[in-house]
Protein backbone atom coordinates (compact mmCIF):
# COMPACT_ATOMS: atom_id res chain seq x y z
CA UNK A 1 0.00 0.00 0.00
CA UNK A 2 1.01 3.71 -0.34
CA UNK A 3 3.61 5.12 2.08
CA UNK A 4 4.87 8.39 3.19
CA UNK A 5 8.10 8.50 4.83
CA UNK A 6 9.81 11.62 6.29
CA UNK A 7 13.31 12.11 7.10
CA UNK A 8 14.71 13.06 9.58
CA UNK A 9 12.59 11.70 12.02
CA UNK A 10 14.36 14.42 14.86
CA UNK A 11 16.13 17.59 14.30
CA UNK A 12 17.41 20.06 16.81
CA UNK A 13 18.42 23.09 15.98
CA UNK A 14 20.27 26.24 17.70
CA UNK A 15 17.55 28.83 17.46
CA UNK A 16 18.84 31.22 14.13
CA UNK A 17 19.85 27.66 11.78
CA UNK A 18 17.64 27.10 9.17
CA UNK A 19 15.77 23.46 9.35
CA UNK A 20 14.38 21.19 6.48
CA UNK A 21 12.24 18.31 6.37
CA UNK A 22 11.73 15.50 3.49
CA UNK A 23 8.80 13.72 2.43
CA UNK A 24 8.87 11.17 0.16
CA UNK A 25 6.06 9.03 -1.30
CA UNK A 26 5.93 5.25 -2.79
CA UNK A 27 3.18 6.39 -5.10
CA UNK A 28 2.77 9.69 -7.23
CA UNK A 29 0.66 11.91 -5.21
CA UNK A 30 -1.97 14.01 -6.81
CA UNK A 31 -1.71 16.62 -4.19
CA UNK A 32 0.11 17.20 -0.89
CA UNK A 33 -0.32 18.93 2.43
CA UNK A 34 1.55 20.17 5.52
CA UNK A 35 0.41 20.40 8.93
CA UNK A 36 2.28 21.43 12.01
CA UNK A 37 1.30 19.69 15.36
CA UNK A 38 2.51 21.65 18.44
CA UNK A 39 3.21 19.54 21.76
CA UNK A 40 -0.05 18.43 23.09
CA UNK A 41 -2.05 20.13 20.19
CA UNK A 42 -3.84 19.19 17.14
CA UNK A 43 -2.53 19.22 13.89
CA UNK A 44 -2.56 22.56 11.96
CA UNK A 45 -2.76 22.76 8.17
CA UNK A 46 -0.04 24.92 6.75
CA UNK A 47 0.01 24.53 3.01
CA UNK A 48 -1.57 22.64 -0.17
CA UNK A 49 0.95 21.59 -2.95
CA UNK A 50 -0.81 20.75 -6.18
CA UNK A 51 1.27 21.32 -9.20
CA UNK A 52 4.57 19.19 -10.15
CA UNK A 53 7.54 21.37 -9.21
CA UNK A 54 5.30 24.04 -7.02
CA UNK A 55 6.93 26.40 -4.70
CA UNK A 56 5.44 27.96 -2.12
CA UNK A 57 6.63 30.32 0.61
CA UNK A 58 4.57 31.63 3.38
CA UNK A 59 7.13 33.75 5.31
CA UNK A 60 10.65 31.77 6.51
CA UNK A 61 8.78 28.56 5.53
CA UNK A 62 9.31 27.49 2.11
CA UNK A 63 7.06 24.60 0.88
CA UNK A 64 8.50 22.38 -3.06
CA UNK A 65 6.30 19.48 -4.80
CA UNK A 66 8.75 17.48 -6.55
CA UNK A 67 8.65 17.57 -10.62
CA UNK A 68 7.33 13.85 -10.05
CA UNK A 69 4.77 14.68 -7.84
CA UNK A 70 6.50 11.82 -5.85
CA UNK A 71 8.52 13.99 -2.98
CA UNK A 72 8.21 17.35 -1.05
CA UNK A 73 9.95 19.18 1.97
CA UNK A 74 9.71 21.56 4.11
CA UNK A 75 12.34 24.20 4.85
CA UNK A 76 12.01 27.00 7.73
CA UNK A 77 14.79 30.06 7.16
CA UNK A 78 16.29 31.56 10.58
CA UNK A 79 14.10 28.74 13.05
CA UNK A 80 12.32 30.71 15.99
CA UNK A 81 11.53 28.51 19.17
CA UNK A 82 7.79 28.98 18.11
CA UNK A 83 8.38 26.68 15.27
CA UNK A 84 8.81 23.66 17.51
CA UNK A 85 6.65 21.20 17.27
CA UNK A 86 6.22 18.41 14.91
CA UNK A 87 5.71 18.67 11.06
CA UNK A 88 4.15 16.59 8.97
CA UNK A 89 3.33 15.62 5.26
CA UNK A 90 0.07 14.15 4.24
CA UNK A 91 -0.03 12.93 0.76
CA UNK A 92 -3.27 11.79 -1.56
CA UNK A 93 -2.57 9.11 -4.21
CA UNK A 94 -4.28 9.79 -7.42
CA UNK A 95 -8.26 8.43 -7.82
CA UNK A 96 -8.47 7.78 -3.63
CA UNK A 97 -9.55 10.05 -1.46
CA UNK A 98 -7.39 9.40 2.15
CA UNK A 99 -4.43 11.35 3.20
CA UNK A 100 -1.85 9.17 4.37
CA UNK A 101 0.10 11.02 6.83
CA UNK A 102 3.99 10.62 6.91
CA UNK A 103 5.80 9.66 9.50
CA UNK A 104 6.39 13.45 10.85
CA UNK A 105 9.68 15.43 11.54
CA UNK A 106 9.81 16.75 15.40
CA UNK A 107 11.78 19.63 15.60
CA UNK A 108 13.46 20.92 18.46
CA UNK A 109 14.58 24.68 18.85
CA UNK A 110 17.35 25.57 21.49
CA UNK A 111 17.56 29.06 22.48
CA UNK B 1 -9.99 27.27 17.79
CA UNK B 2 -10.56 24.63 14.84
CA UNK B 3 -14.71 24.86 15.26
CA UNK B 4 -14.32 20.82 15.14
CA UNK B 5 -15.51 19.86 18.69
CA UNK B 6 -14.39 16.17 20.24
CA UNK B 7 -16.08 14.58 23.20
CA UNK B 8 -15.14 13.55 25.57
CA UNK B 9 -11.66 14.86 25.95
CA UNK B 10 -10.30 11.82 27.80
CA UNK B 11 -11.52 8.23 28.75
CA UNK B 12 -9.96 6.25 31.06
CA UNK B 13 -11.70 2.16 30.49
CA UNK B 14 -10.45 -1.39 30.68
CA UNK B 15 -9.83 -4.03 28.42
CA UNK B 16 -12.65 -5.41 26.85
CA UNK B 17 -14.94 -2.85 27.26
CA UNK B 18 -16.56 -0.48 24.53
CA UNK B 19 -16.55 3.03 23.67
CA UNK B 20 -17.44 5.65 21.52
CA UNK B 21 -16.30 8.98 20.49
CA UNK B 22 -17.96 11.75 19.40
CA UNK B 23 -17.00 14.42 16.67
CA UNK B 24 -18.83 17.53 15.37
CA UNK B 25 -17.39 18.94 11.99
CA UNK B 26 -16.90 22.91 11.58
CA UNK B 27 -20.24 24.05 10.60
CA UNK B 28 -20.69 23.35 6.53
CA UNK B 29 -18.30 21.05 6.49
CA UNK B 30 -19.41 17.47 4.73
CA UNK B 31 -16.10 15.32 5.16
CA UNK B 32 -15.35 13.91 8.78
CA UNK B 33 -11.71 12.07 8.94
CA UNK B 34 -11.11 9.82 12.15
CA UNK B 35 -7.21 9.53 13.02
CA UNK B 36 -5.01 7.38 15.07
CA UNK B 37 -2.28 8.83 17.51
CA UNK B 38 -0.29 6.56 19.09
CA UNK B 39 2.19 7.97 21.77
CA UNK B 40 5.03 9.56 19.44
CA UNK B 41 4.05 7.85 16.80
CA UNK B 42 2.18 9.49 13.46
CA UNK B 43 -1.10 9.70 12.24
CA UNK B 44 -2.94 6.29 11.34
CA UNK B 45 -6.01 7.38 8.47
CA UNK B 46 -8.53 5.58 10.05
CA UNK B 47 -11.62 6.11 7.63
CA UNK B 48 -13.76 9.29 6.05
CA UNK B 49 -17.52 9.90 5.48
CA UNK B 50 -18.80 11.93 3.16
CA UNK B 51 -22.21 13.83 3.76
CA UNK B 52 -23.05 10.16 5.56
CA UNK B 53 -21.59 7.87 3.27
CA UNK B 54 -18.16 6.23 4.07
CA UNK B 55 -15.50 7.67 1.45
CA UNK B 56 -12.32 5.75 1.94
CA UNK B 57 -10.79 3.21 4.38
CA UNK B 58 -7.74 2.85 6.23
CA UNK B 59 -6.33 0.78 8.80
CA UNK B 60 -8.89 0.51 10.63
CA UNK B 61 -9.62 -2.94 12.65
CA UNK B 62 -12.71 -4.85 12.37
CA UNK B 63 -13.22 -3.94 16.07
CA UNK B 64 -13.98 -0.49 14.59
CA UNK B 65 -16.64 0.95 13.25
CA UNK B 66 -17.70 4.34 12.58
CA UNK B 67 -20.68 6.50 11.31
CA UNK B 68 -21.64 9.66 9.95
CA UNK B 69 -25.37 10.94 11.03
CA UNK B 70 -27.69 13.19 8.73
CA UNK B 71 -26.82 16.18 10.78
CA UNK B 72 -22.98 15.69 10.18
CA UNK B 73 -21.79 14.42 13.27
CA UNK B 74 -19.73 11.69 13.53
CA UNK B 75 -19.06 8.73 15.87
CA UNK B 76 -16.29 6.30 16.27
CA UNK B 77 -16.72 3.10 18.16
CA UNK B 78 -14.19 0.87 19.63
CA UNK B 79 -15.25 -2.66 20.87
CA UNK B 80 -13.06 -5.33 22.95
CA UNK B 81 -11.02 -2.66 23.82
CA UNK B 82 -7.11 -3.49 24.07
CA UNK B 83 -3.86 -2.01 25.89
CA UNK B 84 -2.50 -1.30 22.66
CA UNK B 85 -5.51 0.71 21.39
CA UNK B 86 -4.52 3.43 24.16
CA UNK B 87 -3.94 6.85 22.02
CA UNK B 88 -5.15 10.17 20.61
CA UNK B 89 -8.03 9.63 18.40
CA UNK B 90 -8.49 12.70 16.46
CA UNK B 91 -11.51 13.75 14.51
CA UNK B 92 -10.81 16.41 11.10
CA UNK B 93 -13.32 17.72 8.97
CA UNK B 94 -13.12 19.38 5.87
CA UNK B 95 -15.50 21.01 3.24
CA UNK B 96 -15.73 19.07 0.45
CA UNK B 97 -15.26 15.41 -0.06
CA UNK B 98 -13.26 15.68 -3.68
CA UNK B 99 -10.25 15.44 -4.80
CA UNK B 100 -8.31 18.11 -4.83
CA UNK B 101 -9.59 18.47 -1.34
CA UNK B 102 -9.17 21.80 0.86
CA UNK B 103 -7.85 21.88 4.11
CA UNK B 104 -8.56 19.62 6.88
CA UNK B 105 -9.34 21.09 10.43
CA UNK B 106 -8.73 19.11 13.26
CA UNK B 107 -10.46 18.85 16.70
CA UNK B 108 -8.71 18.43 19.64
CA UNK B 109 -8.65 14.58 19.97
CA UNK B 110 -9.69 12.21 22.42
CA UNK B 111 -7.17 10.59 24.71
CA UNK B 112 -8.46 6.94 25.25
CA UNK B 113 -6.50 5.22 28.31
CA UNK B 114 -7.39 1.14 28.18
CA UNK B 115 -6.20 -0.38 31.61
Amino acid sequence: GQQVMQIPQYQHVQEGEDFTTYCNSSTTLSNIQWYKQRPGGHPVFLIQLVKSGEVKKQKRLTFQFGEAKKNSSLHITATQTTDVGTYFCAGRTSGTYKYIFGTGTRLKVLA
Amino acid sequence: DSGVTQTPKHLITATGQRVTLRCSPRSGDLSVYWYQQSLDQGLQFLIQYYNGEERAKGNILERFSAQQFPDLHSELNLSSLELGDSALYFCASSATGNLLDTEAFFGQGTRLTVV
